[in-house]
């Protein structure tokens, strides 16, 4: 299986501030990594695929880069609204894989 | 609209089967470039993804759990059929379906709501 590695496992920002996370594979993925926010209580919501694509109707502050094993998700002006916990996922091969997530909270 | 949901019991025993239904509307599982998937989180915890079925029914399975799984559909009814034998409480969690597109690199575009299963006797 490919395993996939986020960091940091949780920040704390605030408003306004510009967030990195970082995904690594432990083999070649190509580009098929996508991102993923989830709110509590609330499903996954697909941000970002093919590891730079984004989203219909997702803010233009959101940004993914990367490819073959090493990705990024950028927030470019931390909102409110996106203190949630992110996931990445491999969709290169079976069995799919997802990171450990990311918890973004509010400093 | 494209819209999945999941639906089951929301308690088992240990050592039952578990069978969750995923009902899908705004899509058809005849169509080649999509499939459905099924993804768990026990609470607190990260996404686990535990299989998946595409049109032509190619089925593939979590390696640690495929043992225990199996996945199927019936297109008449727009429905997608997970299966889990001999629950545990490590097993608990919420069950989520979602739809997987070809055209988004094989990624999760759209996701039921969840259904939590509590595995205890």
């Amino acid at each position: 299986d490919i395993q996939m590695t986020q960091s940091p496992s949780s920040l704390s920002a605030s408003v306004g501030d510009r967030v990195t996370i970082t995904c690594r594979a432990n083999q070649s993925i190509s580009s098929y990594l996508n991102w993923y926010q989830q709110k509590p209580g609330k499903a996954p919501k697909l941000l970002i695929c093919a590891a730079s694509n984004l989203q219909s109707g997702v803010p233009s502050r959101f940004s993914g880069s990367g490819s073959v094993t090493d990705f990024t998700l950028t927030i470019t002006s931390l909102q409110p609204e996106d203190f949630a916990t992110y996931y990445c996922q491999q969709s290169y091969t079976t069995p799919r894989t997802f990171g450990q997530g990311t918890k973004v909270e509010i400093k | 609209q494209v819209t999945l949901k999941e639906s089951g019991p929301v308690l088992v025993k240990p050592t039952e089967t578990l069978t969750l239904t995923c009902t899908v509307s705004g899509f058809s599982l005849n169509n080649a470039r999509m499939g459905v998937s099924w993804i768990r989180q026990p609470p607190g915890k990260a996404l686990e993804w535990l299989a998946h079925i595409f049109s032509n029914d190619e089925q593939s399975y979590s390696t640690s759990l495929k043992r225990r799984l199996t996945i199927s559909k019936d297109t008449s009814r727009s429905q997608v059929v997970l299966s889990m034998t001999n629950m545990d409480p490590v097993d608990t969690a919420t069950y989520f379906c979602a739809r997987t597109t070809m055209g988004t690199y094989n990624s999760f575009d759209v996701w039921g709501q969840g259904t939590m299963v509590t595995v205890s006797s």
